[in-house]
């Protein structure tokens, strides 16, 4: 089985100034990774994924995440954060064998990123 | 694409009543996902389908939760009757399962449901 920690419930930073969301996760077997976004009134939208490679990833809207494999963390970062960046974070894991995945996502518990002007 | 199309995008009812959600999952994908958001649990799987059959059902509720998915283009989930404690957004989600470039599930617009 797998778990998701998404360690800051509430994250409120001032527009341009960096962010991190962190995310660490436990699995008996390798995974995918995925980081999910969700604007007030909507659905789920993909920011971005891990799938193998270089471990840094970049998304959109700015924002990249660094798969860490010993330390077992997927933590999420924007050198300078705008208003429209306010919205509910995800963490996701889904196991993989070879090249495909399969089973269910797995999701943490969200993070809400508030930007003050 | 039109994406996942979720209709009604609201639905107040009354305690007791039947409620059916509908979800029209992205063409040519094999997976379908019913999750259920609220501010206490939140975002839970339901069920999902892969290719029109359910793979997992261990997230619904209990028997007053039924999902079905008759062909590869439509998908509902039912609640009857309905308790005020099931009011939430309930999301769809579609894949296509087994590509290679790892399981992007996207999401509809949810639907967000109301019991008196």
């Amino acid at each position: 089985a797998q778990s998701v920690t998404q360690l800051d419930s509430q994250v409120p930073v001032f527009e341009e100034a960096p962010v991190e969301l962190r995310c660490n996760y436990s699995s008996s077997v390798s995974v995918y990774l995925f980081w999910y976004v969700q604007y007030p009134n909507q659905g789920l939208q993909l920011l971005l994924k891990y799938l193998s490679g270089s471990t840094l990833v970049k998304g959109i809207n700015g924002f990249e995440a660094e798969f860490n494999k010993s330390q077992t963390s997927f933590h999420l970062r924007k050198p300078s954060v705008h208003i429209s960046d306010t919205a509910e974070y995800f963490c996701a894991v889904i196991p993989r064998a070879g090249g495909t995945s399969y089973g269910k996502l797995t999701f943490g518990q969200g993070t809400i990123l508030t930007v003050h002007p | 694409d039109a994406g996942v199309i979720q209709s009604p995008r609201h639905e107040v009812t009354e305690m007791g009543q039947e409620v059916t959600l509908r979800c029209k999952p992205i063409s040519g994908h094999n997976s379908l996902f019913w999750y259920r958001q609220t501010m206490m649990r939140g975002l839970e799987l339901l069920i999902y389908f892969n290719n029109n059959v359910p793979i997992d059902d261990s997230g619904m509720p209990e028997d007053r939760f039924s999902a079905k998915m008759p062909n590869a283009s439509f998908s509902t989930l039912k609640i009857q009757p309905s308790e005020p404690r099931d009011s939430a957004v309930y999301f769809c989600a579609s894949s296509f399962s087994g590509s290679l470039t790892g399981e992007t599930q996207y999401f509809g617009p949810g639907t967000r449901l109301l019991v008196l």
